[in-house]
């Protein structure tokens, strides 16, 4: 158990919905990743928040968006979605920005558009 | 920023077999370097790491070595075990920001 919570686990919605994914960091650590995996594009890195802040940013479509709240919680929100979408989405913590360090995974949000 | 270059796979291997996947980095500065594997059905977790140059990450039979002239992190293990099968993902970090992975390798060892 890496600490990392994700939720939903699975999720099945229809093209042109808005899903959002939820993520809870390990217990103190400020910086929270999203990743997207699927099947042909390996790990693509979305977005970092710190603290609240976004930190980076990476191959992130504009229909997506996320935040990081003071409870340091994060949310992913996907909009208008296309079929291409489907995915797993991972979030990771870590307790440092500034110093190299481990990333902590959750076990992902595995969505499904039809 | 940083980038990987990372062995393509899928690998498929006979048990006990002897384990090299490449990969080489490209940075502007020292970076740590890592290794994270993902097991089926799971998030990736840190497999070893090494933050200098000559250094030496291990664990579980798996090593890499850091080698700063040939700007590579090569992971090798000389017996795979079934249980090793996995997708294994190598990621260059001098400070956790922007953190991007390797286009991971996805190894099969067979019985």
């Amino acid at each position: 158990d890496s600490g990392v919570t994700q939720t939903p686990k699975h999720l099945i919605t229809a093209t042109g919905q808005r899903v959002t994914l939820r993520c809870s960091p390990r217990s103190g650590d400020l910086s929270v990743y999203w990743y997207q995996q699927s099947l042909d594009q390996g790990l693509q890195f979305l977005i970092q928040y710190y603290n609240g802040e976004e930190r980076a940013k990476g191959n992130i479509l504009e229909r997506f968006s996320a935040q990081q709240f003071p409870d340091l919680h994060s949310e992913l929100n996907l909009s208008s979605l296309e079929l291409g979408d489907s995915a797993l989405y991972f979030c990771a913590s870590s307790d440092r920005t500034g110093a190299a360090g481990e990333l902590f995974f959750g076990e992902g949000s595995r969505l499904t558009v039809l | 920023g940083n980038s990987v270059t990372q062995m393509e796979g899928p690998v498929t291997l006979s048990e006990e077999a002897f384990l090299t996947i490449n990969c080489t980095y490209t940075a502007t500065g020292y970076p740590s370097l890592f290794w994270y594997v993902q097991y089926p059905g799971e998030g990736l977790q840190l497999l070893l790491k090494a933050t200098k140059a000559d250094d030496k990450g291990s664990n579980k039979g798996f090593e890499a070595t850091y080698r700063k002239e040939t700007t590579s992190f090569h992971l090798e293990k000389g017996s795979v075990q079934v249980s090793d099968s996995a997708v294994y993902f190598c990621a260059p970090s001098d400070n956790n920001n922007d953190m991007r992975f390797g286009a991971g390798t996805r190894l099969t060892v067979k019985p």
